[in-house]
């Protein structure tokens, strides 16, 4: 397996615009998590679903934010409109459930920039 | 809610010599499980080494170890014969039935040569 697939690696986008990252986990892995990354705050868990489902979404900062998973191999994270505190590294993860302390793989992130 | 505490955002130390980064947690559960991810500047989060809370036996990985004090809820890494490649952000995590994947705000290690 490729591992988990984000795009783009990098997005560079005017405030009040929409941006969209996506993300494809490891086949067969029935968790996904998105994470935000900045200096400040570290790694912050924004979202999980658990098989397709929006589990905990209490870590989305407002409702700009919004994140979808259509089928098992697919993710969005959206946010509109962007601004510049938006600006971070956004991570997707997967992981095969949860027993056994099974760790999350991470994408290589996206690298956001709002101007 | 779940934190995950990193209280040394920097930390360095002599190639061939032994570091140590802190890491504490605050929950109330029984059964949970803790992870150290190292991210080298290619921005790629890397396991490293990971401890079941019902083990008292510490967490071993070659050159990696841990000490893990339960009732402490303290969780540090132990880098031995650190080598240049070890220059990275770490990341401690915690994860139980509960709450996935919480992270700390990472510590950068530096390693000189």
């Amino acid at each position: 397996d490729a591992g988990v697939i984000q795009s783009p690696r990098h997005e560079v986008t005017e405030m009040g615009q929409e941006v969209t990252l996506r993300c494809k986990p490891i086949s067969g892995h029935d968790y996904l998590f998105w994470y935000r990354q900045t200096m400040m705050r570290g790694l912050e868990l924004l979202i999980y679903f658990n098989n397709n489902v929006p589990i905990d979404d209490s870590g989305m900062p407002e409702d700009r934010f919004s994140a979808k998973m259509p089928n098992a191999s697919f993710s969005t994270l959206k946010i509109q409109p962007s601004e510049p505190r938006d600006s971070a590294v956004y991570f997707c993860a997967s992981s095969l459930g949860l027993q056994g302390g099974t760790e999350a793989f991470f994408g290589q992130g996206t690298r956001l920039t709002v101007v | 809610a779940q934190t995950v505490t990193q209280s040394q955002p920097e930390m360095s130390v002599q190639e061939a010599e032994t570091v140590t980064l802190s890491c504490t947690y605050d929950t109330s559960e029984s059964d949970y499980y803790l992870f150290w991810y190292k991210q080298p500047p290619s921005r790629q989060m890397i396991l490293v080494i990971r401890q079941e809370a019902y083990k008292q036996q510490n967490a071993t990985e070659n050159r990696f170890s841990v000490n893990f004090q339960k009732a402490a809820k303290s969780f540090s890494l132990k880098i031995s014969d650190s080598q240049l490649g070890d220059a990275a952000m770490y990341f401690c995590a915690f994860t139980s039935g509960t709450y996935k994947y919480i992270f700390g705000t990472g510590t950068r290690l530096k390693v000189l040569a």
